[in-house]
């Protein structure tokens, strides 16, 4: 089975713009969740969609938004983007609830 | 809220020894799931080990154990016959059947040979 992927793999955008990250589960696995990880704060869970639904939401600001689509694919989208932002953002998926995550490789967002 | 602490930013273990992690959490539920995640320098995050709270036994992987104590709402990990590709992030994590998962700062361990 192959694994989550994430595009792009590496991001550099400038302050104000806006960007649109993508991850692919593990075929049959109908949830995605979104964490942002950096240095200082560590893991934050950003958000979770199952079957299409946002499920749960971490205390982000509303710049941070998803969606997944029919096939489960999601995408993350930051707007008005600040120099916080840069950071390595994650996405897992699960077969369901309190299931193992599987994590994908990551895509490394550097703001400048 | 729940909380999850690592306070172990960092560990150093010799090759073949054992080593411990601690992590505490701070929850009211009395059902959930508690996760040792395992992140190598190349980043890909991997689940280590997983317990159910309501099993009292201690979940075993290999060479990973956990220490589970529910009434101290502690679950420590230890890596026995340390080995070089243990060294990475670990990370340990909360959840319960209906939320999102709360992960710890993590603890960077090193293997010395």
């Amino acid at each position: 089975k192959a694994g989550v992927t994430q595009t792009p793999r590496y991001l550099i955008k400038t302050r104000g713009q806006q960007v649109t990250l993508s991850c692919s589960p593990i075929s049959g696995h109908r949830s995605v969740s979104w964490y942002q990880q950096t240095p200082g704060q560590g893991l934050q869970f950003l958000f979770e969609y199952f079957s299409e639904t946002q499920r749960n939401k971490g205390n982000f600001p509303g710049r941070f938004s998803g969606r997944q689509f029919s096939n489960s694919r999601s995408e993350m989208n930051v707007s008005t983007l600040e120099l916080g932002d840069s950071a390595l953002y994650l996405c897992a998926s699960s077969a369901g609830r309190a299931g193992e995550q599987y994590f994908g490789p990551g895509t490394r967002l550097t703001v400048t | 809220a729940q909380t999850v602490t690592q306070s172990q930013p960092e560990m150093s273990v010799q090759e073949a020894e054992t080593v411990t992690l601690s992590c505490t959490y701070d929850t009211s539920e009395s059902d959930y799931y508690l996760f040792w995640y395992k992140q190598p320098p190349s980043r890909q995050m991997i689940l280590v080990i997983r317990q159910e709270a309501y099993k009292q036994q201690n979940a075993t992987e290999n060479r990973f154990s956990v220490n589970f104590q529910k009434a101290a709402k502690s679950f420590s990990l230890k890596i026995s016959d340390s080995q070089l590709g243990d060294a990475a992030m670990y990370f340990c994590a909360y959840q319960n059947r209906d939320d999102k998962i709360i992960f710890g700062k993590g603890t960077r361990l090193h293997i010395l040979p």
